[in-house]
């Protein structure tokens, strides 16, 4: 159980596109998914919490408008990185959070993007 | 506010070895300690979690660590080393209500 998908796997665009990416808990219903980007051998950075049926909670530093999330169902929340420039390429993780689940977090695969 | 400090970014141990990865967390003791394992080009999976009771915790793959609250510490270990265990590992507390702190993780290495 507690299965978290993530569509797609990888994707390459070109610069001033957009691209959404999608993450969906799979046998649960996650109340809360989080969004996080992971540079090479670095650790994951939080980039947004988002709560079902309510506006994303941003870190510090996130532009809101750049990164849009949308957690409109229990079970899919998606990211989209507008107008993405190569500075955006990077491995997009998303987690996702259930009820009475302390704070453990169910990963998805995560989203390799490359922006070129 | 908690933070995470895991010690070696990378370790590297040959297969059949005993793996001792480090993590200590600030003072305040967390309610929870999660250790995750993440293989390349994959998302995070949950190793082992402590929550109350027993400090000694046991987690899949064989390995286990240990919630030392006089230490601040939750190091994880393995007592033989498989190739398999190749991985980045992150421990991490909880911040918040909600959410999660990692460690900058370490990257194990396994020699043949």
């Amino acid at each position: 159980g507690a299965v978290v998908s993530q569509h797609p796997s990888w994707v390459i665009c070109k610069s001033g596109t957009s691209v959404k990416i999608e993450c969906r808990s799979l046998d649960f219903q996650a109340t809360t998914m989080f969004w996080y980007r992971q540079f090479p051998k670095q650790s994951l950075m939080l980039m947004a919490t988002s709560n079902e049926g309510s506006k994303a909670t941003y870190e510090q530093g996130v532009e809101k408008d750049k990164f849009l999330i949308n957690h409109a169902s229990l079970t899919l929340s998606t990211l989209t990185v507008t107008s993405a420039h190569p500075e955006d390429s990077s491995f997009y993780i998303c987690s996702a959070r259930g009820q009475g689940r302390d704070n453990e977090q169910f990963f998805g695969p995560g989203t390799r993007l490359t922006v070129l | 506010a908690q933070s995470v400090t895991q010690l070696g970014s990378h370790v590297s141990v040959s297969e059949g070895a005993l793996v001792l990865l480090r993590c200590n967390y600030s003072s305040s003791v967390p309610p929870y300690l999660f250790w995750y394992v993440q293989y390349p080009n994959q998302g995070l999976q949950l190793l082992l979690k402590y929550t109350t009771g027993a400090t000694l915790v046991k987690g899949i793959n064989g390995f286990e660590a240990e919630f030392k609250k006089s230490e601040t510490s939750f190091h994880l270990t393995k007592p033989s080393a498989h190739m398999s265990d190749a991985a980045e590992y992150f421990c991490a507390i909880p911040w918040g209500a909600q959410k999660l702190v990692f460690g900058q993780g370490t990257r194990l290495t396994i020699n043949p």
